[in-house]
């Protein structure tokens, strides 16, 4: 049971425009998501978070969005460049659940100079 | 430099044997986690542990097993009894419940 699900496997944009990726739950309990980067071969780095008392958390060009009622986030990245080229998963926890992330499948972003 | 450190970075075995995975961090977090990565999907977590002595079953549990002797340490062990063993391996650490830190894998293959 996919409790957090990237529904799409690749994303390809150009340089300079927004790049936007989704992800989707299914878990109400759920109440606090994170976006991480992975580069081919090397461990995911954390990106951004937010709270579900939020909606909106922004960190320079990267910014999550958190729709409750549709279980939805997105993390959107303004302008993009060719560095930014990686694989994007959400994941999420429930407050209570030391240690208990929840991962998407994964987003291929790639940026075109 | 604080961090996590996975060695060996690729490990090959040969079907029925157990091996073990290192994993140090200097980070002085409490929190430790492993977890596997198979293509197409997200990372699954195998055991945490929240303190030293003290570990958890993750989601995919069966066929590893784990220790946490001390505060630095996590090795994991993929015994014989693991059905696919073949997989990338990432530990992680995090000093509060939710954002952790990881370091950069070990792809294990088992021949």
């Amino acid at each position: 049971d996919q409790q957090v699900k990237q529904n799409s496997p690749s994303l390809s944009v150009q340089e300079g425009r927004i790049s936007i990726l989704n992800c989707d739950y299914t878990n109400s309990m759920f109440d606090y998501f994170l976006w991480y980067k992975k580069y081919p071969a090397e461990g995911p780095t954390f990106l951004i978070s937010i709270s579900s008392i939020k909606d909106k958390n922004e960190d320079g060009r990267f910014t999550v969005f958190l729709n409750k009622s549709a279980k939805h986030l997105s993390l959107h990245i303004v302008p993009s460049q060719p560095g930014d080229s990686a694989v994007y998963f959400c994941a999420a926890s429930i407050g209570t659940s030391y240690g208990k992330l929840t991962f998407g499948q994964g987003t291929i972003l790639t940026v075109h100079p | 430099d604080g961090g996590i450190t996975q060695s060996p970075k690729y490990l090959f075995r040969k079907e029925g044997q157990n091996v073990t995975l290192s994993c140090e961090q200097n980070l002085n977090h409490d929190a430790m986690y492993w977890y596997r990565q198979d293509p197409g999907q997200g990372l699954r977590l195998i055991y945490y542990s929240q303190i030293v002595n003290d570990f958890q079953k993750g989601d995919i549990a069966e066929g590893y097993s784990v220790s946490r002797e001390k505060k630095e340490s996590f090795p994991l062990t993929v015994t014989s009894a693991q059905k696919n063993p073949t997989a990338f391996y990432l530990c992680a650490s995090s000093i509060s419940f939710n954002e952790q830190f990881f370091g950069p894998g070990t792809r294990l293959t088992v021949l």
